[in-house]
């Protein structure tokens, strides 16, 4: 069975300092890797997918993430918070039982602090 | 370009109640998704459809059920409402070419479905 696990279901950081929201895999299979944005009282969206063309992955609003598979690790990474940073954000996995089958990471609320 | 679609946005039922959480997509996907989400626990499949007339189960199936009559609707059925099914549900659908790839999910804005 496929699952993420997300160290930290609250990470506080000051506007500008570097965002690290941190999530490791389990697959018996090579994954699709997904870190997905929710806004309060919004569906979610996506930030950025890895899909086995490059390690490191770059998406919306700064955000990055890298891909290690000898961690099992995918975090999420952006240099300097912005205020609007301020969300859930979701870690998910797909491959194990089925491409179509997308198991989420319990989220991390992060606070930018100004 | 709308979407996907869920209605109602909220919704209160009683114990034992039934009700339908209608949703539709106008991308021409061929996948759609159903979510609960709950505080601290992410969100959990209850059911998936890979095309019109195909369903099956995920990680929280009991108490739903589900059809794929076209390609654009996938409704959720509660049966029995039980406080256990209070949560915000999410539908989502994605477009894939081949079974060994997961698109991007586009979800709804959820429907808040309270059982007292």
């Amino acid at each position: 069975a496929q699952s993420v696990t997300q160290l930290g279901s609250h990470v506080s950081v000051s506007e500008g300092a570097l965002v690290l929201l941190r999530c490791n895999y389990s697959s018996s299979v090579p994954p699709y890797l997904f870190w997905y944005v929710q806004y309060p009282n919004q569906g979610l969206q996506l930030l950025l997918k890895y899909t086995s063309a490059a390690t490191l992955v770059k998406g919306i609003n700064g955000f990055e993430a890298e891909f290690k598979k000898s961690e099992t690790s995918f975090h999420l990474t952006k240099p300097s918070a912005h205020m609007s940073d301020a969300a859930e954000y979701f870690c998910a996995v797909s491959g194990s039982g089925g491409y179509q089958k997308v198991t989420f990471g319990t989220g991390t609320k992060l606070q930018v602090i100004p | 370009n709308a979407g996907v679609t869920q209605t109602p946005k909220f919704r209160i039922l009683k114990i034992g109640q039934s009700m339908t959480l209608q949703c539709t997509q106008d991308m021409n996907h061929n996948y759609m998704y159903w979510y609960r989400q709950d505080p601290g626990m992410g969100l959990k499949l209850i059911y998936y459809s890979v095309g019109a007339g195909i369903t099956d189960k995920g990680e929280v199936p009991n108490g739903y059920n589900v059809s794929r009559s076209t390609t654009e609707d996938f409704p959720l059925r509660l049966e029995l409402a039980a406080p256990s099914q209070t949560s915000v549900y999410f539908c989502a659908s994605s477009y894939s070419s081949s079974a060994r790839e997961t698109g991007e999910l586009f979800f709804g804005e959820g429907s808040r479905l309270t059982v007292l």
